[in-house]
């Protein structure tokens, strides 16, 4: 049973447009929601969070949205790079209880010049 | 500062045999978890490892068992091994008492192949 889903396997957009991933969880016992990002011969490396208590969380380029009620989360990338096509990975947890980190299966993005 | 590190990069082993896969987390870091990644798939998570003992078990067969040191480094084991074996191992490290102790930091993996 993945907890976890991101629907889309890859996305291609143009440089400097948006880019948008999408996130589903199944799990309402998810309080804490993560975003990484993966090169080749690489691991994930932390790109965002965010707390189930706020629906918006921004860092530079990068927003993270959630609606509690919709289990939907997204990640917005403005404006979108070259340098940013890689694998993004949604992962999710119930920090309170220690509990184990969830991920997804990805969406492998690819910015085009 | 180092990062998490993992042994070795690479590894073929041939079915019914044992592996071990080694990890040293992050300086200050005190929690080990490891994942399995499948091609396409995402990190699936296997076992994570608080204090020297097992916290947080996937669903995963007991032919998978790990170990924490007391610097914190730790081990994987696999027995009897699956051509379904094959994959991409990651190791991610944490401090458990940390605010953001889900912000994990991964290490670039052990890719086994299993022939």
């Amino acid at each position: 049973d993945q907890q976890v889903k991101q629907n889309s396997p890859s996305l291609s957009v143009q440089e400097g447009r948006i880019s948008i991933l999408n996130c589903d969880y199944t799990n309402s016992m998810f309080d804490y929601f993560l975003w990484y990002k993966k090169y080749p011969a690489e691991g994930p490396t932390f790109l965002i969070s965010i707390s189930s208590i706020k629906d918006k969380n921004e860092d530079g380029r990068f927003t993270v949205f959630l609606n509690k009620s919709a289990k939907h989360l997204s990640l917005h990338i403005v404006p979108s790079q070259p340098g940013d096509s890689a694998v993004y990975f949604c992962a999710a947890s119930w920090g309170a209880s220690y509990d184990k980190v969830i991920f997804g299966p990805g969406t492998s993005l690819s910015v085009i010049p | 500062d180092a990062g998490v590190t993992q042994s070795p990069t690479h590894l073929i082993k041939t079915r019914g045999q044992q592996v071990t896969l080694r990890c040293s987390p992050k300086s200050g870091h005190d929690t080990v978890s490891w994942y399995q990644q499948a091609l396409g798939q995402g990190p699936q998570f296997i076992f994570q490892y608080y204090e020297e003992e097992e916290r947080q078990r996937g669903n995963f067969p007991d032919r998978f068992s790990g170990h924490q040191f007391p610097n914190y480094s730790s081990e994987l084991n696999v027995n009897a091994l699956l051509l379904g074996d094959s994959a991409l191992y990651l190791c991610a490290s944490s401090k458990r008492t940390s605010l953001d102790w889900e912000k994990l930091f991964f290490g670039s993996g052990t890719q086994l192949s299993v022939l």
